[in-house]
């Protein structure tokens, strides 16, 4: 089936550091991926639309130049926290879909723990 | 606009119990409806789908059926496991959208022996 990687699982650092986060389709090409925030005990808020290609298109609220996005390939999507602080600890997912249609499938998702 | 109300929770159940979710959604057309289940410390797993009213989705004893007259996609299961406690959420994916999934707020599931 279809599988969606996500790196790291974990993060712990300290305040003013930049974190990469990346999220990568396995076996099948995503023209599109989804990038996801949950706080604890919370659903889950959609951030951004990863295109390949092209500009991400951001949510209202979430701040572009906070966190970056980066649709470099068919495969692979990279969100960076620019800068971050306690305010952006939390868990990040994201997902990805074989095409119109089609069931997203998620990542195993990242923790952040900004100290 | 799309939205989607779900059971609140936490619900707690012995083992072998029976199970329901209430999930009901609000939406322009015909949506396709979506169970997640999210175990602790992990991403999200589909669980089940259904794209058209009357389909019923099924997978690993749970069900559920895509009723339009009453805009509800309700999960269930006959007999629940401990290794069913997750987190479950209903979600929806608009007609001819951008493909944007609109979640419920889940409901955690607690299965006691």
């Amino acid at each position: 089936g279809a599988v969606v990687s996500q790196h790291p699982s974990r993060v712990i650092c300290k305040s003013g550091t930049s974190v990469k986060i990346e999220c990568r389709s396995l076996d099948f090409q995503a023209t599109t991926m989804f990038w996801y925030r949950q706080f604890p005990k919370q659903s889950l808020m959609l951030m951004a639309t990863s295109n390949e290609g092209s500009k991400a298109t951001y949510e209202q609220g979430v701040e572009k130049d906070k966190f970056l996005i980066n649709h470099a390939s068919l495969t692979l999507s990279t969100l960076t926290v620019t800068s971050a602080h306690p305010e952006d600890s939390s868990f990040y997912i994201c997902s990805a879909h074989q095409g119109s249609g089609q069931p997203q499938h998620f990542g195993d998702g990242t923790r952040l723990s900004i100290l | 606009g799309n939205s989607v109300t779900q059971m609140e929770g936490p619900v707690t159940l012995s083992e072998e119990a029976f199970l329901t979710i209430n999930c009901t959604y609000t939406a322009t057309g015909y949506p396709s409806l979506f169970w997640y289940v999210q175990y602790p410390g992990e991403g999200l797993q589909l669980l089940l789908k259904a794209t058209k009213a009357d389909d019923k989705g099924s997978n690993k004893g749970f069900e559920a059926t895509y009723r339009k007259e009453t805009t509800s996609f309700h999960l269930e299961k006959g007999s629940v496991q401990v290794s069913d406690s997750a987190v479950y959420f209903c979600a929806l994916n608009p007609q001819g959208g951008s493909e944007k999934l609109v979640f419920g707020k889940g409901t955690k599931l607690t299965v006691n022996p």
